[in-house]
């Protein structure tokens, strides 16, 4: 079965750093397109980094410059890096793999983990 | 940057039609994915490359794109139907961006 489980969420204060954590199984992680998406309390998804199977790595504006992405592949695990937290950081944290066409054009995100939640207070 | 605007919400009776839009300029040229997410769950995808279904989900849930907007359509609404959708696409023009919708909550009458 094909599963993938992130961990390391908890209560941050402002300013500090924390590392997710998201283990794969039923699927190598650096054979995909693996990416965080996040969603804050009662809003709606935001997409946070892109790690590519060949190594290339994206971020979106509100973290670009603040969180890192990036895999162990001894692991089979992708991690999020994420330092100088904000309270707008707050939000539950999903890896998801996406799919890839034979083009290499993105087609979805089929597999999600159950996330982790990070809560960014004083 | 690429915006997907979608209605916060749509109503419909047991056994009717849902049909949920996402606009985006010229978003007919852009591959677009749909996910059902319901409280406390992560999302799963529905509709992948405008109109194709991943294995399990039903036939009564469809896709299509033309224009500038892309439609999910939900057939024969159950209450287990009763969920945020949220559309999604690649943003291929800014880079690598993906780029979600603002999400529509779906209600079974």
């Amino acid at each position: 079965e094909v599963q993938l489980v992130e961990s390391g969420g908890g209560l941050i204060q402002p300013g500090g750093s924390l590392r997710l954590s998201c283990a794969a199984s039923g699927l190598t992680v650096s054979d995909n397109f693996m990416n965080w998406v996040r969603q804050a309390p009662g809003k709606g998804l935001e997409w946070v980094s892109i790690l590519y199977d060949g190594g290339s790595t994206y971020y979106g504006d509100s973290v670009k410059g603040r969180f890192t992405i990036s895999r162990d592949n001894s692991k089979n695990t992708l991690y999020l890096q994420m330092n100088r937290l904000r309270v707008e950081d707050t939000a539950v944290y999903y890896c998801a793999r996406e799919k890839a066409l034979a083009s290499g054009s993105p087609d979805g995100f089929d597999i999600w983990g159950p996330g982790t939640m990070v809560t960014v207070s004083s | 940057s690429y915006v997907l605007t979608q209605p916060s919400s749509v109503s419909v009776a047991p056994g009717k039609t849902a049909r949920i839009t996402c606009g985006g300029n010229n978003i007919e040229r852009k591959s677009v994915h749909w996910y059902q997410q319901k409280p406390g769950q992560a999302p799963l995808l529905v509709i992948y490359h405008d109109s194709d279904r991943p294995s399990g989900i039903p036939e009564r849930v469809s896709g299509s794109n033309s224009g500038n907007t892309a439609t999910l359509t939900i057939s024969s609404v159950e209450a287990g139907d009763e969920a945020d959708y949220y559309c999604q696409v690649w943003d291929s023009s800014s880079g690598h961006r993906r780029i979600f919708g603002g999400g529509t909550k779906l209600t079974v009458l």
